[in-house]
C-alpha cells in the first residue's frame, strides 16, 4: 500500500466553482501535513500547511481527518491561475521523511 | 531570493556518461533530499542527509550517490545513467529539528539522456 494517495483527476472546473481534493495517508502516527502546488515541469511549491484545527489562506482551505487519514483541500472561487497540479505531502513519525503523493491535476476553465 | 539552488536546470548526458548534479541552500538547514520525479508521478525520494549522517533508500539503485561536503552543499551523481533515469531532479532541504516545518525545493534538473 502506498504511503500517500490521490484521485490523480483531471477536475475541470469552471471559474468561480468550488472543488476539493482529499489525500490518504497510511502511517496513523503522521504528525504534519502539507499541500504543495506543481506548474508543469516546475518544482513543488508549497501551497498551505495543515493543522489538526485546520486552516484558511484566502480562496484555500485545508483541513485534516485523523480518525479517516485523509487532508483535504478546498479552493472556492477558482480561478484560471489555479491551474495546475495539487499534491500532498505527509512527513514520516520521525519528521525528516516526507511522502508525496502523485498529484491531482486541476484545469480550471473559462 | 532563490533560497535552494539546483544547477544546472538542464543537462544532457550521454547513455553510461556519469553525470553530477548539484545543489546549495542559504536557509542552513540541516536536512538536505534528493527527489526523482517522472512525468505525472509522485517525487520519489532517493536519499537524504540529516547533516552528516547519509540516509538510503532501500530501493534507491547503486548507479545513484551522493555527497554532502558541507551544511549548504549537496550532490547527486548518477555513475552510468540508463535512458530509464531521464527524469526531473528535485533537491529540498527542511529543518531537521522540526517536524511541523515543509520542505523547500530547488528548482529542479532536468536530465534527459541520449
Amino acid at each position: 500500500r502506498k504511503e500517500v494517495e490521490q484521485d490523480p483527476g483531471p477536475f475541470n472546473v469552471p471559474e468561480g466553482a468550488t472543488v476539493a481534493f482529499n489525500c490518504t495517508y497510511s502511517n496513523s502516527a503522521s504528525q504534519s501535513f502539507f499541500w504543495y502546488r506543481q506548474d508543469c515541469r516546475k518544482e513543488p511549491k508549497l501551497l498551505m500547511s495543515v493543522y489538526s484545527s485546520g486552516n484558511e489562506d484566502g480562496r484555500f482551505t485545508a483541513q485534516l481527518n485523523r480518525a479517516s487519514q485523509y487532508i483535504s483541500l478546498l479552493i472556492r472561487d477558482s480561478k484560471l491561475s489555479d491551474s495546475a497540479t495539487y499534491l500532498c505531502a505527509v512527513n514520516s513519525p520521525n519528521f525528516n521523511k516526507f511522502y508525496f503523493g502523485s498529484g491531482t491535476k486541476l484545469n480550471v476553465k473559462p | 531570493d532563490a533560497m535552494v539552488i539546483q544547477n544546472p536546470r538542464y543537462q544532457v548526458t550521454q547513455f553510461g556518461k556519469p553525470v553530477t548534479l548539484s545543489c546549495s541552500q542559504t536557509l542552513n538547514h540541516n536536512v538536505m533530499y534528493w527527489y526523482q520525479q517522472k512525468s505525472s508521478q509522485a517525487p520519489k525520494l532517493l536519499f537524504h542527509y540529516y547533516d552528516k549522517d547519509f540516509n538510503n533508500e532501500a530501493d534507491t539503485p547503486d548507479n545513484f550517490q551522493s555527497r554532502r561536503p558541507n551544511t549548504s552543499f549537496c550532490f547527486l551523481d548518477i555513475r552510468s545513467p540508463g535512458l530509464g533515469d531521464a527524469a526531473m531532479y528535485l533537491c529540498a532541504t527542511s529543518r531537521g529539528d522540526r517536524g511541523d516545518q515543509p520542505q523547500h525545493f530547488g528548482d529542479g534538473t532536468r536530465l534527459s539522456i541520449l
